[in-house]
């Protein structure tokens, strides 16, 4: 079946522009992570919903960076004011399952490449 | 909080050899889940196997096996036979119990950059 897609696949953007990156789950997977990963580096936790309901957003770096999942299915990640250092690889993951469930594995999708000039 | 150390960032492999890649974490939760993950150049990330904290035996998926040894907080990937299309980063990354502090999320390491070599 379809795996996780997330668009655009590039994007570059002027500083102070804002952006929005788009993520497909799995079909009926119920739960959705949004990960930053910068060159050379794993990938860093940002937010988690679970359903449309963001359970977790801890990892996000600070108020410029919102994210939403209105109807349980595609989430949008928003990008306000965008600075330099907000140049990563923003990917996007899911599960069947909530996290706590035992070995719930998370599927990551391609990526969106962010680059703020 | 959880943490991830992957103290290899790069390693030379000849075709066919084994290969050890190694993983050691921090957790204050009793109960974790363990996972490696492979990104080759193309960019994707590709789940490879997992390991639970109460697992008695080690978790093996084909080639791939995870050597768990819980009181020395480490988690190695054992690739057996490698094959050149073994060469990637490779990640691993630990998920934490209901503790808070974004234990929803993995943590990764930094990775290890295999080259398999004909």
């Amino acid at each position: 079946g379809a795996g996780v897609s997330q668009s655009p696949r590039y994007k570059v953007t002027k500083r102070g522009q804002d952006v929005a990156l788009r993520c497909d789950p799995i079909s009926g997977h119920v739960s959705l992570y949004w990960y930053r990963q910068a060159l050379g580096q794993g990938p860093e936790f940002l937010t988690y919903f679970n359903y449309e309901a963001q359970q977790d957003k801890s990892g996000l770096p600070n108020d410029r960076f919102s994210a939403e999942r209105p109807e349980g299915s595609i989430s949008t990640l928003t990008i306000q004011r965008t600075e330099q250092r907000d140049s990563a690889m923003y990917r996007c993951a899911s599960s069947l399952h909530p996290p706590w469930v035992r070995a719930e594995t998370q599927y990551f999708g391609p990526g969106t490449r962010l680059l703020v000039l | 909080a959880q943490k991830i150390t992957q103290t290899q960032p790069g390693m030379f492999v000849q075709e066919k050899e084994a290969v050890t890649l190694d993983c050691t974490y921090d957790t204050s939760d009793q109960s974790y889940g363990l996972f490696w993950y492979k990104q080759p150049s193309s960019g994707e990330m590709i789940f490879l196997i997992y390991q639970g904290s109460y697992d008695e035996q080690n978790a093996t998926e084909g080639r791939y096996s995870l050597n768990f040894q819980k009181a020395r907080k480490s988690a190695n990937l054992v690739i057996s036979a490698s094959q050149l299309g073994d060469s990637a980063m490779y990640f691993c990354a630990i998920r934490g119990g209901n503790s808070g502090g974004g234990a929803d999320g993995l943590t990764f390491g930094k990775g290890t950059h295999l080259i398999i070599q004909p």
